[in-house]
């Protein structure tokens, strides 16, 4: 079975510049979550989503971050503008519900080098 | 604040010999705290869970944790570290909505 997969691996652009990730979860997982780990930190939760919906987006900067579910499979973040702190990894995850303790599993993440 | 705190940064273990990866907790009440690991270029993967019931909790790749309330502490370890163990460990709290708060990770390092 396919895991979280996402792309792509790695992207390098100036600041200023827009930048996509693209995630796809595992098949008939319904909530699908998307982290920020800087480096040396342990990763941090930008926004969740149930199926199309996102439930919780409290922790993500608005003015310049959005992402979507469309039709309660994969999912894209976008950030526009890029700013020089805004170069991470990006993570993506996913799990069968939001019931508690349940496994999130993770892609491979996106490494994003903002110049 | 209900968080975890991962005691070290680096730990460094000769190939053979005992690992042990600390994580406090701070909480009135027994929470519920996983251990992910995290390999170059992989994905995160989980090694175990505790969830209020058996304080023992045994993982994959002969790793085990031992939930200790007294002094609020959920350590990671194994009895014989191998070189594939070499990676970045996360101790994780869960919070209601299956949210997960990281520690800031702990990056075990094995000599040969």
């Amino acid at each position: 079975e396919a895991g979280v997969v996402q792309s792509p691996r790695y992207k390098i652009i100036e600041k200023k510049q827009p930048v996509a990730f693209w995630c796809n979860p595992i098949s008939g997982h319904n909530t699908l979550y998307w982290y920020l780990q800087n480096l040396g930190q342990g990763p941090e939760l930008l926004i969740r989503y149930e199926n199309e919906e996102a439930v919780d987006d409290s922790q993500l900067p608005k003015d310049r971050f959005s992402a979507e579910r469309l039709k309660g499979v994969d999912s894209t973040l976008k950030i526009q503008p890029a700013e020089l702190g805004d170069s991470a990894v990006y993570l993506c995850a996913s799990s069968l519900d939001a019931s508690s303790y349940n496994e999130q599993f993770f892609g491979p993440g996106t490494r994003l080098t903002v110049l | 604040a209900q968080s975890v705190t991962q005691l070290d940064s680096h730990v460094s273990v000769s190939e053979g010999t005992p690992v042990l990866l600390r994580c406090n907790y701070s909480s009135s009440y027994s929470p519920s705290l996983f251990w992910y690991v995290q390999h170059p270029n992989k994905g995160l993967q989980l090694l175990l869970k505790y969830t209020s019931a058996a304080t023992l909790v045994k993982g994959i790749n002969g790793f085990e944790a031992e939930f200790k309330k007294s002094e609020t502490s959920f350590h990671l370890t194994k009895p014989s570290a191998h070189m594939s163990d070499a990676a970045e460990y996360f101790c994780v709290r869960i919070l209601t909505g299956n949210q997960f708060y990281f520690g800031t990770g702990t990056s075990l390092t094995v000599i040969p």
